[in-house]
């Protein structure tokens, strides 16, 4: 079945960096684009960045532009995204989310949680 | 930028009564590339509703969607006590951002 997994939970002190993987399956990888969202505790849903899986091609949300980067990896199907400097307002759990034709996101991975905190 | 706004922020209903939530856009969404989604706590959002009226794949036709430009509508016909959520609209479009989200709108039991 299409399926996305990421990977587990981080505790992330401020100042750093966190890399989140998102691995895709049960579709072809490259006919398809990522997105990364991301919700804070008790917030609504913020979209972060989309990523080609095609050609990596990259749109940023632009409050992220400069901390964040996507990439992929064709070969795993899997789909990182790295936020640096982190703050304590970036404690969320972080989704990745496959891009429909229509551009709504159909398939969600479980969610990441991660956490920033001295 | 497009800015979703949803209302009510809270709505607050019975099973079996027909729910009605709103999502207006600051501007026209193009093509009608405007999504539900239904969240539950601790859990991922689900896609409900694409293209401002198409249910995605297992979704009950009791969940409809409507609308066009900047105006949007979901509506649950009967709701089922699975329903209980929050529910969120986004859009798509070619200006950035790409995908903006409204805030959301919480149904839950009266």
């Amino acid at each position: 079945q299409v399926q996305l997994v990421q990977s587990g939970a981080e505790v992330k002190k401020p100042g750093a960096s966190v890399k989140v993987s998102c691995k895709a399956s049960g579709y072809t990888f490259t006919s398809y684009g990522l997105n990364w969202v991301r919700q804070a505790p008790g917030q609504g849903l913020e979209w972060m960045g989309w990523i080609s899986g095609y050609n990596g091609n990259t749109n940023y949300a632009q409050k992220l532009q400069g901390r964040v980067t996507m990439t992929t990896d064709t070969s795993t199907s899997t789909v990182y995204m790295e936020l640096r400097s982190l703050r304590s307002d970036d404690t969320a759990v972080y989704y990745c989310t496959r891009t429909s034709g229509d551009h709504a996101f159909d398939i969600w991975g479980q969610g990441t949680m991660v956490i920033v905190s001295s | 930028e497009i800015v979703l706004t949803q209302s009510p922020g809270t709505l607050s209903l019975s099973p079996g009564e027909r729910a009605t939530l709103s999502c207006r856009a600051s501007q026209s969404v193009s093509s009608n590339y405007l999504a539900w989604y239904q969240q539950k706590p601790g859990q991922a959002p689900r896609l409900l509703i694409s293209g401002a009226s198409s249910r995605a794949t297992g979704i009950p036709d009791r969940f409809s969607g409507s609308g066009s430009g900047t105006d949007f509508t979901l509506t649950i016909s009967r709701l089922e006590p699975e329903d209980f959520a929050v529910y969120y609209c986004q859009q798509y479009g070619s200006s950035p951002p790409l995908f903006t989200f409204g805030p959301g709108t919480k149904v839950d039991i009266k």
